[in-house]
């Protein structure tokens, strides 16, 4: 399957910093990317969808200003969280689909646990 | 609200066994589904995926769909300890971003 690739696998800072989670498609071009958190025990929750080229679409209840997502290349999506407080400690996973019509599917990366302390 | 309903689980059979996964799915308009597994502190990984009545063999792995009763599920014939893990149904809706929705997931044991 197609890979991608997530960095950092894991990030620990102090409230009110910024961290920045790159994710990339190494084998294919992907015009749209996804990004998932995931608390302990739960399932994925959509954050929002990357277009390359366009504004992402955040899900309901996504503050758009606190989780910035920039898509520059069709193989380069970024999550920046800005101004962490300890509630967005989470695991957070991006994707990116792959294919098109009936064949596309979704291949995750590795996903960054983050900490805020 | 489209939803994907999964039962949490845990399930648990003995090595060698049979493990039958099932999911349901609220919106009609549908159009494919998958089968992704996910180890504690892992990302999902892809499985198996359909979108055709009936069902897709893959090694030990067979993804059954029945669209009229809005209904996937997956079987793992000679089910390995190796086999535990969640196992996250999603669905892929047609609309403007060909949107991906994830069930809760089952936990999977397979004992030896």
């Amino acid at each position: 399957g197609a890979v991608v690739s997530q960095h950092p696998s894991w990030v620990i800072c102090k409230s009110g910093t910024s961290v920045k989670i790159e994710c990339r498609s190494l084998d294919f071009q992907a015009t749209t990317m996804f990004w998932y958190r995931q608390f302990p025990k739960q399932s994925l929750m959509l954050m929002a969808t990357s277009n390359e080229g366009s504004k992402a679409t955040y899900e309901q209840g996504v503050e758009k200003d606190k989780f910035l997502i920039n898509h520059a290349s069709l193989t380069l999506s970024t999550l920046t969280v800005t101004s962490a407080h300890p509630e967005d400690s989470s695991f957070y996973i991006c994707s990116a689909s792959e294919g098109q019509g009936f064949n596309e599917k979704l291949f995750f990366g590795s996903g960054t646990q983050l900490s805020v302390l | 609200q489209k939803e994907v309903e999964q039962n949490s689980g845990p399930l648990s059979v003995p090595e060698g066994a049979i493990a039958s996964l099932n999911c349901t799915y609220s919106d009609r308009g549908s159009q494919s589904f998958f089968w992704y597994r996910q180890y504690s502190g892992k990302s999902p990984e892809l499985i198996m995926f359909i979108y055709s009545n009936g069902d897709k063999e893959d090694g030990r792995f067979t993804a059954q769909l029945n669209k009229a009763s809005q209904y996937v599920s997956l079987l793992i014939r000679d089910s390995q300890p190796s086999d535990s893990a969640t196992y996250l149904c999603a669905v892929k809706e047609f609309d403007n971003f060909n949107k991906f929705y994830f069930g809760s997931g089952t936990k999977l044991n397979v004992k030896p």
